[in-house]
């Protein structure tokens, strides 16, 4: 069954940059986009980026462009989320989820369990 | 971006009740909306696709409709496990939008 396998918990001093992995198994990983969506303690969804699995292309959110980059290691079927200059804003459960297979955007199928990032001094 | 908005915030209702959550798009997304479920301390679960489609395994009281800038969800007798809160999200552009989520609790 398809599977998203998330990193642990981080906490991050202000002005530093995490980096969140999220494994995928039972499934064709190039076949699938992965996105990132976070979520603030008691807030919404926020979508942050997608990247294409297959040729590399990403899309960002424009309030987080130049802070978040997104890459995938095909060999070992991993996505990796890297945000920099982190401050207490960035403090949220931070999900992977798989893309439905499509040429553009679509549903975001499966979902990995959340990482907490809490960013404090 | 294009702006998602969802009423109500949220919804008191009881077990057997028929509810909808509305959701409406600041801009033409014809029929590309998803609907989520999410369960506190749980991920996001995909319910509804292209605006109305079921996802494998969605019980059929889950029915989604509406095209352009304004989509329901209806929910035609709610159950026990359905007390959550509900998300839309339009993949029209590649900058994907979420609402700002309806919950659904216990009246």
């Amino acid at each position: 069954q398809v599977q998203l396998v998330q990193s642990g918990a981080e906490m991050k001093n202000p002005g530093t940059s995490v980096e969140v992995s999220c494994k995928a198994t039972g499934y064709t990983f190039t076949a699938y986009g992965i996105c990132w969506v976070r979520q603030a303690p008691g807030q919404g969804l926020e979508w942050m980026a997608c990247i294409s699995t297959y040729n590399g292309k990403t899309d960002y959110a424009q309030k987080l462009q130049g802070r978040v980059t997104l890459t995938t290691d095909t060999s070992t079927t991993t996505a990796y989320m890297e945000l920099r200059s982190l401050t207490s804003d960035d403090t949220a459960f931070y999900y992977c989820a798989r893309e439905g297979a499509s040429a553009g955007p679509t549903v975001l199928d499966s979902w990995g369990q959340g990482t907490l990032v809490t960013v404090s001094s | 971006d294009i702006q998602m908005t969802q009423s109500p915030s949220t919804l008191s209702a009881s077990v057997g009740d028929r509810v909808t959550i509305t959701c409406r798009a600041s801009e033409n997304i014809d029929a590309w909306l998803a609907w989520y479920q999410q369960k506190p301390g749980k991920p996001p679960k995909a319910l509804i696709y292209k605006a109305s489609r079921l996802e494998s395994g969605v019980p059929s009281r889950f029915t989604g409709g509406g095209s352009g800038t304004e989509f329901t969800l209806t929910i035609s007798s709610l159950q026990p496990d359905d007390f959550a809160t509900y998300y839309c999200q339009q993949y029209k552009t590649y900058s994907r939008t979420f609402g700002q989520g309806t919950k659904v609790e216990v009246k």
